[in-house]
């Protein structure tokens, strides 16, 4: 079974900073789709920003950017001029690609704290 | 924009009554998942249906959750008997069903057990 693990609890950062949230995965396959959700207080999760497993190009969202270490098991999400509006709980997500049977599997998440 | 809806948004019950949620996911979208999210964790898949056939439900706890969704479009996600151990929160999402594609996730319902 696929494990995610996201070792930071909660991160701050000053407003228009940069930050970064770390990710690591155990998976004993090869091809694989890694995402990050952004669960903002008492709203919908919604996505961030999405990678295939295949791509070595690391995907960029506006803002957002991951390094992506496929050796590794690596999957770290960069917030650059963090806005206030970036507050919210981040979640790392792991989906196989296996076929028929695709539910994300979650780290715990990451608070992000953006200080004014 | 389309929404993912979900229903109750909130609900308590107490321990050994029955309870049952409601999910109405975006039109079209085959692929339907039932998670639950512990306070402070996240997300676990508890069921994924495409169309109206269970594709997933290994982590469904069957001798008292039950899911359906009988015409492939909306779901019901039923426990009987509520225990403490329950309260969280029920998500639900959808999407297009293909390979890779972006889950959308509803509201959620809050559920309280005493």
């Amino acid at each position: 079974a696929q494990t995610v693990t996201q070792s930071q609890p909660e991160m701050s950062v000053q407003e228009a900073e940069t930050v970064t949230l770390s990710c690591t995965y155990d998976t004993s396959e090869s091809d694989y789709y890694l995402f990050w959700y952004k669960q903002p207080p008492s709203r919908q999760m919604i996505l961030v920003i999405r990678q295939e497993a295949y791509k070595q190009q690391n995907a960029t969202e506006n803002r957002f950017s991951v390094n992506f270490q496929k050796a590794a098991k690596s999957f770290s999400l960069k917030i650059s001029d963090s806005q206030l509006g970036d507050a919210a709980m981040y979640f790392c997500a792991y989906m196989s690609s296996a076929g028929g049977a695709d539910g994300l599997t979650f780290g715990k998440g990451t608070h992000l704290i953006i200080q004014p | 924009e389309a929404e993912v809806a979900q229903s109750p948004r909130y609900k308590i019950t107490e321990k050994s009554q029955a309870v049952a949620f409601w999910c109405d996911p975006i039109s079209g979208h085959a692929t339907l998942y039932w998670y639950r999210q512990i306070l402070g964790q996240g997300p676990e898949l508890l069921v994924q249906f495409q169309d109206e056939s269970v594709v997933d439900d290994s982590q469904l706890p069957k001798d008292r959750f039950s899911a359906e969704r009988l015409k492939g479009v909306d779901s019901t996600l039923k426990i009987q008997p509520a225990e403490l151990g329950d309260s969280a929160m029920y998500l639900c999402a959808s999407s297009l069903g293909r390979e890779g594609y972006e889950q959308y996730f509803g509201p959620g319902t809050r559920l309280t057990v005493t």
